[in-house]
C-alpha cells in the first residue's frame, strides 16, 4: 500500500523568507502523480501544485515550487517570499496514474511571522 | 460556476441517532469522492462514487456507513448510530473523470455528543 509521510509537524518563517516542507513517499509504481494541498483555517481544500513522476521538470507555480527526487521518493515543497496569507496546514498527496483516490500525509502546520 | 457544495457544514448528533451529510459536485462532474479527516490527522479516503455506482468502497467502514450517488440530486453519506469516534470533518471531492483533478468541498464537520 502507498504511504505518503511529512515528518515536520509544525514549521514556521519569517515573513518574506523561504520555507521547505518534506514530505517522501513509498510506492511500486513508476508513474504516478503528486500533489501539495493547503488547508487554511477556513478548513477549506485548495490545490497549491502537482508533479507527473513521468515529467523530470519540477513543477513550478508562482512563489510555489517542489524538488521532486523520484529515486529518493522525495516531494519537498518550497515557498518563497513567503506572506502571511500562506499559513495554514499542508498536506502532501499521492494518487496513481491508473486509480482515484488520494494518499494523504499528516500534515504540517506552516506560520508565517511578521 | 459554483464548486463543490456540502451541507450542513456543520452537524451535532447525539450517540445512536443518524447522520446524513450531502455533497453537490460541480457542474459537469459526474465522479464523486468522501474522505475523513479525524482531528490533527490527513484525510482519509472512504469511497469512491459514479452515478448510480460505487467505484471503490475501499475506505469505508464496515458497518454503519454508507453511500450513494444517485442520478438526479447530491451523492449522500450515511452513517447510522453515530458514535462519538465518527466526530470528524467529512470532505467531498468531484472530478470530471477518473484521473482528472479532484476540486474538494468546503467539508461537513460532525460532532458526535
Amino acid at each position: 500500500a502507498q504511504t505518503v509521510t511529512q515528518s515536520q509537524p509544525e514549521m514556521s518563517v519569517q515573513e518574506a523568507e523561504t520555507v521547505t516542507l518534506s514530505c517522501t513517499y513509498d510506492t511500486s509504481e513508476s508513474d504516478y502523480y503528486l500533489f501539495w494541498y493547503k488547508q487554511p483555517p477556513s478548513r477549506q481544500m485548495i490545490l497549491v501544485i502537482r508533479q507527473e513522476a513521468y515529467k523530470q521538470q519540477n513543477a513550478t507555480e508562482n512563489r510555489f515550487s517542489v524538488n521532486f527526487q523520484k529515486a529518493a521518493k522525495s516531494f519537498s515543497l518550497k515557498i518563497s517570499d513567503s506572506q502571511l496569507g500562506d499559513a495554514a496546514m499542508y498536506f502532501c498527496a499521492y494518487r496513481e496514474t491508473s486509480g482515484s483516490r488520494l494518499t494523504f500525509g499528516e500534515g504540517t502546520q506552516l506560520t508565517v511571522n511578521p | 460556476n459554483a464548486g463543490v457544495m456540502q451541507n450542513p457544514r456543520h452537524l451535532v448528533r447525539r450517540r445512536g441517532q443518524e447522520a446524513r451529510l450531502r455533497c453537490s459536485p460541480m457542474k459537469g462532474h459526474s465522479h464523486v469522492y468522501w474522505y475523513r479527516q479525524l482531528p490533527e490527522e490527513g484525510l482519509k479516503f472512504m469511497v469512491y462514487l459514479q452515478k448510480e455506482n460505487i467505484i471503490d468502497e475501499s475506505g469505508m467502514p464496515k458497518e454503519r456507513f454508507s453511500a450513494e450517488f444517485p442520478k438526479e440530486g447530491p451523492s449522500i453519506l450515511r452513517i447510522q448510530q453515530v458514535v462519538r469516534g465518527d466526530s470528524a470533518a467529512y470532505f467531498c471531492a468531484s472530478s470530471q473523470g477518473s484521473y482528472n483533478e479532484q476540486f474538494f468541498g468546503p467539508g461537513t464537520r460532525l460532532t458526535v455528543l
